[in-house]
């Protein structure tokens, strides 16, 4: 059972570059996110979606982009990468929002 | 929004003693509070958690109080053990209102002397 997957686990942006880190999920989820992770900080949540075809804002959502077409899946886009963007960033998915998050191994961005 | 406050940011203890790790929130709609446990290089994991109906819960080592009234939680660890060593993050749920999702308190690196 693969859980929740994230690619790539590591990526080097330039300033300006756009690209999209996936999530995939197997557990036939509802309720999927978005953190990033940044030292000191905790989890800061981006954005979350609650099924497919919905999606909604978080505390940190600016500079990124969702689309949730499908249960299984939860890309997370950033649009024009900035150095305040290097961060650790983890998708989670759930049952409902307030049961056990899974998580994924993060995808570590840095902006240069 | 919600806001979670953990303390302390660093716990050292010798091993087969208790760690005791406290976090408060400012919301008293929240009614889901887990606990994440974090090893180097990997997503956290929830180890925990309580619902706000709830004000005790039990797991082997592991235990989680919850007091409603003054707002607090605690994650206790007894007969600590090496591979207890790991960053814990405590959260809050609260749903309506804005963001539906977890709320993390900053992390407590767990350190477990041998």
């Amino acid at each position: 059972n693969a859980g929740v997957t994230q690619t790539p686990k590591f990526q080097v942006l330039k300033t300006g570059q756009s690209m999209t880190l996936q999530c995939a999920q197997d557990m036939n989820h509802e309720y999927m996110s978005w953190y990033r992770q940044d030292p000191g900080m905790g989890l800061r949540l981006i954005h979350y979606s609650v099924g497919a075809g919905i999606t909604d804002q978080g505390e940190v959502p600016n500079g990124y982009n969702v689309s949730r077409s499908t249960t299984e899946d939860f890309p997370l886009r950033l649009l024009s990468a900035a150095p305040s963007q290097t961060s650790v960033y983890f998708c989670a998915s759930s049952y409902k929002q307030n049961t056990e998050a899974f998580f994924g191994q993060g995808t570590r961005l840095t902006v240069v | 929004g919600e806001n979670v406050e953990q303390h302390p940011s660093t716990l050292s203890v010798q091993e087969g003693d208790s760690a005791v790790i406290k976090c408060t929130y400012s919301d008293s709609a929240s009614n889901y509070f887990p606990w994440y446990k974090q090893e180097l290089g990997k997503g956290p994991q929830l180890i925990i958690d309580i619902r706000s109906n709830v004000g005790e819960k039990k797991d082997q080592r592991i235990a989680v109080t919850l007091n409603k009234t003054a707002k607090h939680f605690s994650l206790h660890i007894t007969e600590t053990q090496p591979e207890d060593s790991a960053v814990y993050f405590c959260a809050a749920h609260i749903s309506g209102g804005g963001a539906d999702g977890l709320t993390f308190g900053k992390g407590t690196h767990l350190i477990i002397q041998p």
